[in-house]
């Protein structure tokens, strides 16, 4: 049973406009959410986080939206640019003792093109 | 320092073989990670260790055996893989809930 999707497993998109990526849940205790970039071959680089109890959280060109109600968060970048080619994850979590458990989504390949 | 570091980057083993993957991180982390990821797939978490103590093991098997010497120290013992074990194995760390969850680079591994 796969409790986070990603359902677009990729997204091109021009330089300068906006990507849109989305990321489904369905384990309603999940309390807090990440965005991951990845390279091939790297490890996942953190981007943005955000708890239940925002509905937003900004930083720089990254904007994490939360809809608890539909289980749904969505990742925006503007503006878009060519180093932002990389595969995207979104992971869940809801324990919050020390060691937590992220859950992942399949990830999404994002292709800016100049 | 804000790195989780993993050596070696690459390892090719034989089915016979031991080996081990080291992790390290001087962040002052209390918990620890190996995660396991396949091409094209997610990461998928193996083990946790929470204040050096083993918190949670995901049903991984025994040819995985990990140990934390100490706080900032994480190994992943291997032995008698298959090829299907092949795949980027990653260390994670993070401080008392999620902050700072950040990843190492990864070990690239080849079973043969």
């Amino acid at each position: 049973d796969q409790q986070v999707k990603q359902n677009s497993p990729s997204l091109s998109v021009q330089e300068g406009r906006i990507s849109i990526l989305n990321c489904d849940y369905t384990n309603s205790m999940f309390d807090y959410f990440l965005w991951y970039k990845k390279y091939p071959a790297e490890g996942p680089t953190f981007l943005i986080s955000i708890s239940s109890i925002k509905d937003k959280n900004e930083d720089g060109r990254f904007t994490v939206f939360l809809n608890k109600s539909a289980k749904h968060l969505s990742l925006h970048i503007v503006p878009s640019q060519p180093g932002d080619s990389a595969v995207y994850f979104c992971a869940a979590s809801w324990d919050r003792a020390a060691g937590n458990k992220l859950t992942f989504g399949g990830g999404t390949r994002v292709l800016v093109k100049p | 320092d804000t790195e989780v570091t993993q050596t070696p980057k690459h390892l090719v083993m034989g089915m016979t073989n031991k080996k081990s993957l080291k992790c390290e991180q001087h962040m002052g982390h209390r918990a620890m990670y190996w995660y396991k990821q396949k091409a094209k797939k997610p990461p998928e978490l193996m083990f946790v260790y929470s204040y050096e103590k083993l918190s949670i093991n995901e049903s991984v098997p025994s040819r995985f055996s990990p140990e934390c010497p100490n706080s900032s120290l994480l190994n992943l013992h291997l032995h008698a893989l298959q090829p299907e074990d092949s795949a980027l194995y990653l260390c994670a760390s993070s401080q008392d809930g999620f902050y700072g969850y950040t990843f190492g680079s990864g070990t690239r591994l080849t079973v043969v």
